[in-house]
């Protein structure tokens, strides 16, 4: 148990629709990033908080948003979804030292299915 | 930029065969490097780290060594196993984490 939560394990949804994952991090760890990972595109990195500040973004589609709360749980929202937004959804947390990122701890996935 | 290059899958190796994934990183700083692994239907796990040159990382037999003249960071163990079965990915904490593709290792009996 790596202490990063994520829920709803499964979501089965239809185009068009919009959905919430959400992400509670460790204990501790203000960082919070979110990942896609599909068969055909690996892992790839979605956005960053930093005790509730965007702090890097990567391949995120303009359909997608974030946000990192005060309690530092995040939520990810998906809008107008299409079949191929079908994935995994990961949730990673990390702790910063001295302004140096030490490893992450990853959730367990949502694993969203769009029909 | 800062980036990591891992070694195309899928393995398929018998079990107790010796495993070598390879990787290799460029980066403008000095970053850690890690490996992790994710057994199916898992998230990701860190199996080992190593924070500067020369510096080995080991955990549950896996060992890598941080070599800054090849830029490299190959993941190796001497005898797999069938729980060893899961996808590899090799990273770097620049001023973000860089993923490789993952490698898929399957071991069979």
């Amino acid at each position: 148990d790596s202490g990063v939560t994520q829920t709803p394990k499964h979501l089965i949804t239809a185009t068009g629709q919009r959905v919430t994952l959400r992400c509670s991090p460790r204990s501790g760890d203000l960082s919070v990033y979110w990942y896609q990972q599909s068969l055909d595109q690996g892992l790839q990195f979605l956005i960053q908080y930093y005790n509730g500040e965007e702090r890097a973004k990567g391949n995120i589609l303009e359909r997608f948003s974030a946000q990192q709360f005060p309690d530092l749980h995040s939520e990810l929202n998906l809008s107008s979804l299409e079949l191929g937004d079908s994935a995994l959804y990961f949730c990673a947390s990390s702790v910063e030292y001295d302004k140096i990122l030490l490893w992450q701890y990853f959730g367990p996935g949502t694993r969203l299915t769009v029909t | 930029g800062d980036s990591v290059t891992q070694m195309e899958g899928p393995v398929t190796l018998s079990e107790e065969a010796f495993l070598t994934i390879n990787c290799t990183y460029t980066a403008t700083g000095y970053p850690s490097l890690f490996w992790y692994v994710q057994y199916p239907g898992e998230g990701l796990q860190l199996l080992l780290k190593a924070t500067k040159a020369d510096d080995k990382g080991s955990n549950k037999g896996f060992e890598a060594t941080y070599r800054k003249e090849t830029t490299s960071f190959h993941l190796e163990k001497g005898s797999v196993q069938v729980s060893d079965s899961a996808v590899y990915f090799c990273a770097q904490n620049g001023n973000q984490f860089y993923f490789g593709t993952g490698t898929s290792l399957t071991v069979i009996p």
